[in-house]
């Protein structure tokens, strides 16, 4: 079954409030990947993070990899309507690439 | 840049039918993936391959089987197409794990 979750399923915001993704490994993960999704595109890789508390930023987005490397986040601030489509964190376990169930971010404007 | 193409963007087949969904990637990638994607379920792994010849059950294999005899050809292959296998198909191409995964564009079936 799954093995990296992802909440919240599904969030709605009004266009310029901010939001968040998380991720949660049941055990360690060597890497996370966040992908987005646009709505009728396919997973589009966004970054990556590596090490034990690494963030990373691009722009309005902020990445976060947990201390213990079984969680990990992502933060739109000041959310704008490019931003909706799916959000995936995927996680390296051996040969296999787990993605969460993903995140379907909608901004009204 | 790295291309990844799957064969058909849509299809329509009938139940019992078999059907093969193909994905070709350029970039002489060890390791590719076969996802579906179903709304409020994510993607889900049908199976992977990571060389010639080798291939490992993901999540959900039941109803679905792999062929890779090429290194760039990954082919996906439902024995008997049931209705509950409609949804989108995608398909991944990664040089190794820990590095970038490069989707296809997706391929919507739809088992009538």
């Amino acid at each position: 079954g799954q093995q990296v979750m992802q909440i919240p399923q599904y969030q709605h915001v009004q266009e310029g409030e901010d939001f968040t993704t998380y991720c949660n490994s049941s055990t360690t993960l060597s890497n996370i990947q966040w992908y987005k999704q646009r709505p009728g595109g396919h997973p589009v890789f966004l970054i990556q993070l590596v090490k034990s508390g690494e963030v990373k930023k691009q722009k309005r987005l902020t990445f976060q990899f947990g201390e213990a490397k079984k969680n990990s986040s992502l933060h739109i601030t000041a959310t704008q309507t490019t931003d909706v489509g799916t959000y995936f964190c995927a996680g390296g376990r051996g040969n296999k690439l787990v993605f969460g169930a993903g995140t379907i971010l909608r901004v009204k404007s | 840049d790295v291309k990844v193409t799957q064969s058909s963007r849509y299809l329509v087949k009938r139940t019992g039918e078999k059907v093969f969904l193909e994905c070709v990637q350029d970039m002489d990638h060890e390791n590719m993936f076969w996802y579906r994607q179903d709304p409020g379920l994510g993607l889900r792994l049908i199976y992977f391959s990571y060389d010639v010849k080798m291939k490992e059950k993901g999540d959900i294999p039941e109803g679905y089987s792999v062929s890779r005899e090429k290194k760039e050809r990954f082919s996906l292959i439902l024995e008997s197409a049931s209705t509950n296998q409609t949804s989108m198909y995608l398909c991944a191409s990664v040089l190794h794990i820990g590095v970038t995964a490069f989707f296809g564009q997706g391929t919507r079936l739809t088992v009538v």
